[in-house]
Formats: C-alpha cells, sequence, structure tokens
C-alpha cells in the first residue's frame, strides 16, 4: 500500500469513447504527477500540479485533459484517444515539487487498451 | 532533450551472486537522481534520492553511489535473493530555467534465479 490509489486498474475503450482516471492520494502531499508508460519506452512526464495548480504540461495533445479539484484527488480526461494512446498511466505523488529531492510515491497505474 | 541511460537492459543472475547496474545522466545543471525498484503489476518503490558527489547510500543489501561530476550512478545488489527480481529505475532531475524535470530511464530487468 503506496499510499496512492488509482482507478481503474484497467479499462478498454474505443477511439470515440469518452473516459476518465482517477488518481487519490493519502499522504498529504502536495504535488502530484501523470506518466505514461508506452512498451519498451521509459516513463514519460505528462503533467504536473503543485497545490492543485498545473506547473508542467509536457506537450501532451489535447485529447488528455487533466484536472485537481485539491490536493488529494487528480483526474485525467480522456476523449477521441488514438490506439497508439494505449499505455499504463501511472499517477504520482510527492511532497513538494520543489526542492526535487523527495521521491515519488507511485500508484498501480491503469492499463489502458484503445481498440 | 536530457538522456538517461541505463545499463544492461536485463540481467539474470543466480540466487546469491551479487550484481550491479550503471545509470548515465546529464551532469549539466543535475539536481538529484532517484532509483526506484518496480515488480510486475505493481508500483514503482523509491530506494534512494541522492544529490550529492561522492553520496552513497544503503538500504539493507542494496546500495547506490553517485558521481554528478561525470554524470553515473550504480545500484548494487549483494547477495541477489529471488525477491529482488524487479526492474530497477533510475531518474535523474535536471533543471532549466525555473523549471526541474524528472527524467527516467529505460530500467534494468533484473531476474534472480533460485
Amino acid at each position: 500500500e503506496t499510499g496512492v490509489t488509482q482507478t481503474p486498474r484497467h479499462l478498454v475503450m474505443g477511439m470515440t469513447n469518452k473516459k476518465s482516471l482517477k488518481c487519490e492520494q493519502h499522504l498529504g502531499h502536495n504535488a502530484m504527477y501523470w506518466y505514461k508508460q508506452s512498451a519498451k519506452k521509459p516513463l514519460e512526464l505528462m503533467f504536473v500540479y503543485s497545490l492543485e495548480e498545473r506547473v508542467e504540461n509536457n506537450s501532451v495533445p489535447s485529447r488528455f485533459s487533466p484536472e485537481c479539484p485539491n490536493s488529494s484527488h487528480l483526474f485525467l480526461h480522456l476523449h477521441t484517444l488514438q490506439p497508439e494512446d494505449s499505455a499504463l498511466y501511472l499517477c504520482a505523488s510527492s511532497q513538494d515539487r520543489v526542492p526535487p529531492n523527495q521521491p515519488q510515491h507511485f500508484g498501480d497505474g491503469t492499463r489502458l487498451s484503445i481498440l | 532533450i536530457l538522456n538517461v541511460e541505463q545499463s544492461p537492459q536485463s540481467l539474470h543472475v543466480q540466487e546469491g551472486d551479487s550484481t550491479n547496474f550503471t545509470c548515465s545522466f546529464p551532469s549539466s545543471n543535475f539536481y538529484a537522481l532517484h532509483w526506484y525498484r518496480w515488480e510486475t503489476a505493481k508500483s514503482p518503490e523509491a530506494l534512494f534520492v541522492m544529490t550529492l558527489n561522492g553520496d552513497e547510500k544503503k538500504k539493507g543489501r542494496i546500495s547506490a553511489t553517485l558521481n554528478t561530476k561525470e554524470g553515473y550512478s550504480y545500484l548494487y545488489i549483494k547477495g541477489s535473493q529471488p525477491e529482488d527480481s524487479a526492474t530497477y529505475l533510475c531518474a535523474s532531475y535536471n533543471s532549466g530555467g525555473s523549471n526541474y524535470k524528472l527524467t527516467f530511464g529505460k530500467g534494468t530487468l533484473l531476474t534472480v534465479n533460485p
């Protein structure tokens, strides 16, 4: 139990569907992150939120829309996805975004498959 | 573009063997080096965060060293056990302007045979 919970664990959706991934952390952390891991690629940072404010968007297509309603919850809204978006999506949190010498705590991820 | 390289990509050892892996990272604008252990179907778990040149950290049978001037870190496992089987990820924090960016390597997949 890492203190970071992601739902659902698995998601299969068509390209025209709209779905959302949810992340919740029970650690009292101020920073939350979305990562994508595609096959044979390293973890890629997608979005960073610090104190509920988006502070980084690493050139992620607009079909991915993050939302951070409070410091404990992070969502990733998905719409009109492409087959290449099939991947493992990991959520993480850390006490603060800076200084970056704090470990990140990860959820188990959502395995997303686009039909 | 920052590149973090890990070698080897995969490694098979026998129970009881000691082993080590390498992580190479950009030495410019360096701030911190993270090591994570990622077991299949679980979440990545932080092992170490190191910031200072010459830093050495230890956790049980696992230890790590850091050379920030040449941009490399070694992870050592002494007396490997089957439960050490996992992917070991390193990630480098480098700054660019006012932003810090954590860049991960692809990982080293360790399999320890009983």
